[in-house]
């Protein structure tokens, strides 16, 4: 089973500011890794996809970086709306397609 | 737009078997993978497993003895049971569509989660 985890927990900055989120797989997950972005009392929502393409409406400020096993999420410039928990996703295909989330990371206001 | 809505009893008994339905709407059911993932209170995301509109299924291996999915085309809704509930089990429980074409295998649409309280 593919582990993922994510650092830091809490990420506390301030609106402006860049945000670098890390993700790590236990394994290669070559690409097939997601970043979503979960606000309180909503669901999650996807951001990016393949490690590192934007889903559609998502703004540029928001960029993917990373394969095999080291994953990066930054955030060029927070926004208000951006202090949120984010989780990365990875999809293994065998012996059958698996999916497993992070631990997440929390962005706070500083 | 593609909308999904979970729906079922928001209290079960511990031992007893967790029940809920997803209903997709402004869109067909077909052709896609369809997923149920839970996140207790103030914690992550867990994925349970997904099933296909032909009823192929994939369960999370630390799930597959409790979990059955089912799926009825002609209602465009797949259902999720659980089963042998305990108070671990208490989620908030979301549906959710796996996009196709580039967004295989990533949750572009969600439901908006229903809260299962495991509790005598």
């Amino acid at each position: 089973e593919i582990v993922l985890t994510q650092s830091p927990a809490t990420l506390s900055l301030s609106p402006g500011e860049r945000a670098t989120l890390s993700c790590r797989a236990s394994q290669s997950v070559s690409s097939y890794l997601a970043w979503y972005q979960q606000k309180p009392g909503q669901a999650p929502r996807l951001l990016i996809y393949d490690a590192s393409n934007r889903a559609t409406g998502i703004p540029a400020r928001f960029s993917g970086s990373g394969s095999g096993t080291d994953f990066t999420l930054t955030i060029s410039s927070l926004e208000p709306e951006d202090f949120a928990v984010y989780y990365c996703q990875q999809r293994s295909n065998w012996p059958r397609r698996v999916f497993t989330f992070g631990p997440g990371t929390k962005v706070d206001i500083k | 737009q593609v909308q999904l809505q979970e729906s079922g009893p928001g209290l079960v008994k511990p031992s007893e078997t967790l029940s809920l339905t997803c209903t997709v709407s402004g869109g067909s059911i077909s052709s896609y993978y369809w997923s149920w993932i839970r996140q207790p209170a103030g914690k992550g995301l867990e994925w349970i497993g997904r099933i296909y509109t032909s009823g192929s299924t994939n369960y999370n291996p630390s799930l597959k003895s409790r979990v059955t999915m089912s799926v009825d085309t002609s209602k465009n809704q797949f259902s999720l049971k659980l089963s042998s509930v305990t108070a671990a089990d208490t989620a908030v429980y979301y549906c959710a569509r796996e996009g196709s074409g580039n967004y295989d295998g990533w949750v572009d649409y969600w439901g908006q989660g229903t809260l299962v309280t495991v509790s005598s």
